[in-house]
């Protein structure tokens, strides 16, 4: 069984930074590019990064370039999403998705982990 | 930019209600990889079509997916209780880009 755990979310205030991370289990966590995507409070979806399976490719979504950093370790199995810089409209609960195929349909989601950005 | 959807639908039970997501040539129109994803409040979304008309197992054959054009469509037949949630689409767009998702559309069952 496919099973993602998201950890790491809290209260920060503007300015300040936040890692992510997503324990993975169930399947070959290396052969698969992996996503956070995130959801403001009574919001959309929006697709923030993803990273390929050998951690040599990554996206950002514009609104976090530069301030975000996706990354991984599968010696471990785990996912990760350095934010920095973070305002008020970072906060959301963010997701961590397990990618059907590089780019495309995400097949299995974790519960999500709320970051809350206010002073 | 997000691809457009309805923001609300509804069905009686049984019915079907089809939900639309329109796009453009660079995202939906260009390519077969258009997923749809079912939300149900304070839950993960699920996956339930993806490229344009598979489903994952598991996923009732009472959820269908096509696509003509820029735009995409989700077809729930024999709508149930359980059915009633909020919808995205998303499609690739490239390998450049990250993929879009629709705006959302809540399905009401009556």
């Amino acid at each position: 069984e496919v099973q993602l755990l998201e950890s790491g979310g809290g209260l920060v205030q503007p300015g300040g930074s936040l890692r992510l991370s997503c324990v993975a289990s169930g399947f070959a966590f290396s052969s698969y590019a992996m996503s956070w995507v995130r959801q403001a409070p009574g919001k959309g979806l929006e697709w923030v990064s993803v990273i390929s399976g050998n951690g040599g490719n990554t996206r950002y979504a514009d609104s976090v370039k530069g301030r975000f950093t996706i990354s991984r370790d599968n010696s471990k199995n785990t996912l990760f999403l350095q934010m920095n810089s973070l305002t008020a409209e970072d906060t959301a609960v963010f997701f961590c998705a397990k990618q059907k195929q590089w780019l495309k349909a995400v097949d299995y989601w974790g519960q999500g982990t709320l970051v809350t950005v206010s002073s | 930019s997000a691809l457009t959807q309805p923001p609300s639908a509804s069905g009686s039970p049984g019915q079907s209600v089809t939900i639309s997501c329109t796009g453009s040539s660079s995202d939906v129109g260009g390519y077969s990889y258009v997923s749809w994803y079912q939300q149900h409040p304070g839950k993960a979304p699920k996956l339930v079509i993806y490229e344009v008309n598979k489903r994952p197992s598991g996923v009732p054959d009472r959820f269908s997916g096509s696509k003509s054009g820029n735009t995409a469509s989700l077809t729930v037949s024999g709508l149930q209780v359980e059915d009633e949630a909020d919808y995205y689409c998303s499609s690739y767009a490239g390998n450049d880009i990250l993929c879009v998702f629709g705006t959302g559309t809540k399905v009401t069952v009556l």
